[in-house]
């Protein structure tokens, strides 16, 4: 089955600063990536996807890179924000079938005023 | 909010003792998910359903068990067989397997 790891499992920024959360995943064949936000105490939310056609989708301040060959992709947040803060997930699937959604592990974010 | 809801958001269980876990939504969404989350460790799959009437095992069933009977319902049972069932539990769903999940509010379930 797939597995996704997630680095760094902790970072600490500025504010203002840029964070740059990565991702690997080992099945070739999966060819969607969601990033979901978890604020504490909070349900998980989906901020941004991506879809194995595209290299790279932004949404304001926040960015995903996908890179296919090398089976990584990265979630980019510019100009960080205290209520960034939050723990990031990523994930992998295949979009057909009975294939579900792989999550990494977590990255907590702590964005400092 | 969110449309998915879960209920109890705290629950305290005495080992031995199976407990069920509800979950209810009203997108109309066909697909359904439980997951466990843990410090740590992410989220791990338990169960999840594509179809009213079926459901399928995910990556770590064992000691759970789930019904699909109605579209918009979709229970967890943390059964007495669950070694270690301490957990924040969180239901979602989506239109379709590999769309958009929606999230609930989770269960904190805490084994006494």
């Amino acid at each position: 089955g797939e597995n996704v790891e997630q680095h760094p499992s902790t970072l600490s920024v500025q504010e203002g600063d840029s964070a740059v959360i990565k991702c690997t995943y080992s099945d070739s064949a999966s060819n969607y990536f969601p990033w979901y936000k978890q604020e504490l105490g909070k349900r998980p939310q989906l901020i941004i996807d991506i879809r194995s056609n595209v290299g790279e989708k932004k949404d304001q301040r926040i960015a995903v890179t996908l890179n296919k060959t090398a089976k990584h992709f990265s979630l980019h947040i510019t100009e960080t924000q205290p209520e960034d803060s939050a723990v990031y997930f990523c994930a992998a699937s295949l979009y057909s079938g009975y294939s579900t959604l792989t999550f990494g592990k977590g990255t907590m974010l702590l964005v400092s005023p | 909010d969110g449309g998915i809801t879960q209920s109890p958001k705290y629950l305290f269980r005495k080992e031995g003792q199976n407990v069920t876990l509800s979950c209810e939504q009203n997108l109309n969404h066909d697909a359904m998910y439980w997951y466990r989350q843990d410090p740590g460790q992410g989220l791990r799959l338990i169960y999840y359903s594509q179809i009213v009437n079926d459901f399928q095992k995910g990556d770590i069933a064992e000691g759970y068990s789930v019904s699909r009977e109605k579209k918009e319902s979709f229970p967890l049972t943390v059964t007495s067989a669950q070694k270690n069932p301490t957990a924040f539990y969180l239901c979602a769903s989506s239109r379709q397997v590999n769309t958009e999940a929606f999230f609930g509010q989770g269960t904190r379930l805490t084994v006494v």
